[in-house]
Parts: C-alpha cells; sequence; structure tokens
C-alpha cells in the first residue's frame, strides 16, 4: 500500500482563500517534501521538511509535520490562480530503502 | 536550482517499436537518477533507479527487458521503451538527487516528463 495519502483529493477554492493539504504516512521518515506539478508537466520542489523539524515557511507556503501522528500539511495562503495545479507529498524513508515515495497528491483548483 | 532536461515532451509510436527517452542533468553530476511512470490523475510510481556505470535497480513488478535503463555517464540516464504497446502509453518522469547539498533543501530534481502515446 501507498506509503503516502493524501486529503482531500480534490480542492475548488476561490482566488484569496487559504488552501490545506494534508498527508499521511505509515513509516518513521528521514524527511517530507512537498510538490507541485502542473497539468502535464513535471515536479517542482516545494519544501523539504526534515523529520526533527515541526514547521517551515516559504513564501507563501507552511508546511507542519506531526511525526507522532505521521502526519504533515501544507498551507497556502491568499491562494491565486497560478496556484491551480495537483499536488504531492513525497516520503524518504528507511523502510523503503530511502527511495522517494509520493502519494495521491491532491489536486487544487483556484478560481478567479 | 538544479535543471534535468528530459527529452523528447511527447511520442507517439508504433506499436512494436522501441522509443528511447533521455534524461540529463545540467548542473550537477548525478550518480542515480529514477524513472517514474504516472497514470492521468495518479501519483508517480518508481520504476527504476538507475546507477551510473552499473545495472538499473528495478521496482518489483517492472519488466526490465521491457523498460531497458542506461546510465552511461555522470549526467545522461536512457529509458528504452522496447516493442511498445499501447498499455505502455503513459507519462514518464526522470529525476536526478544531487548529494553534495549545493542546492539548499532541494535534493531531488525532476525532468519535464515525456508523454508517450503508443498507437
Amino acid at each position: 500500500s501507498q506509503q503516502g495519502e493524501e486529503d482531500p483529493q480534490a480542492l475548488s477554492i476561490q482566488e484569496g482563500e487559504n488552501a490545506t493539504m494534508n498527508c499521511s504516512y505509515k513509516t518513521s521518515i528521514n524527511n517530507l517534501q512537498w510538490y507541485r506539478q502542473n497539468s502535464g508537466r513535471g515536479l517542482v520542489h516545494l519544501i523539504l521538511i526534515r523529520s526533527n523539524e515541526r514547521e517551515k515557511h516559504s513564501g507563501r507556503l507552511r508546511v507542519t509535520l506531526d511525526t507522532s501522528k505521521k502526519s504533515s500539511s501544507l498551507l497556502i495562503t491568499a491562494s491565486r490562480a497560478a496556484d491551480t495545479a495537483s499536488y504531492f507529498c513525497a516520503t524518504r524513508a528507511p523502510e523503503y530503502g530511502n527511495k522517494l515515495v509520493f502519494g495521491a497528491g491532491t489536486i487544487l483548483r483556484v478560481k478567479s | 536550482g538544479a535543471v534535468v532536461s528530459q527529452h523528447p515532451s511527447r511520442v507517439i509510436c508504433k506499436s512494436g517499436t522501441s522509443v528511447k527517452i533521455e534524461c540529463r542533468s545540467l548542473d550537477f553530476q548525478a550518480t542515480t537518477m529514477f524513472w517514474y511512470r504516472q497514470f492521468p490523475k495518479q501519483s508517480l510510481m518508481l520504476m527504476a533507479t538507475s546507477n551510473e556505470g552499473s545495472k538499473a535497480t528495478y521496482e518489483q513488478g517492472v519488466e526490465k527487458d521491457k523498460f531497458l535503463i542506461n546510465h552511461a555517464s555522470l549526467t545522461l540516464s536512457t529509458l528504452t521503451v522496447t516493442s511498445a504497446h499501447p498499455e505502455d502509453s503513459s507519462f514518464y518522469i526522470c529525476s536526478a538527487r544531487d548529494l553534495t547539498g549545493s542546492f539548499g533543501n532541494t535534493e531531488a530534481f525532476f525532468g519535464q516528463g515525456t508523454r508517450l502515446t503508443v498507437v
């Protein structure tokens, strides 16, 4: 079964609103990463958070990590139409040979 | 950040033919590259790990004779889909990992992807 599961599967919001996506995983991890993918394109790295970190910020992005609950969240504040994309969490875990294992992804649509 | 260039971005081929996809790391040397497959509206599934100068390591269920991987230099890995069938149609993405820390907290860089359509 997949290491990472994300919810919601799809999210539709108005421009200016905040978007929150969640990711849960099963094993202990070295780090967790969030990526964005525009339709039919490659992946863009957003943020990496290590297992000993609890929160990281990058511009309008805020990522939290709760290792006790094996979960992470990605918050995009003041969303823009250009944020419309699929967002994936990915974990690097010893149990998976430290390979990058992706969650199912959340499709975000920001309406202008 | 670093650039990983994947070529071609789109390819259409006939059933039974072979298709080669290239993945190049432009800013760093990658001893290890990764090949993923992505079906529509689904996540990325790791197919294989490409190791420079040695054989690739394939994930369970991936046919190594079907998906030939060559990693002949520190900046180039190729994936060849042999005897392609319509069910091989998919989006293929490569990734190269930088272990030097030269690019801050970004450790994996992805190519733009290749949309393969087998007709």
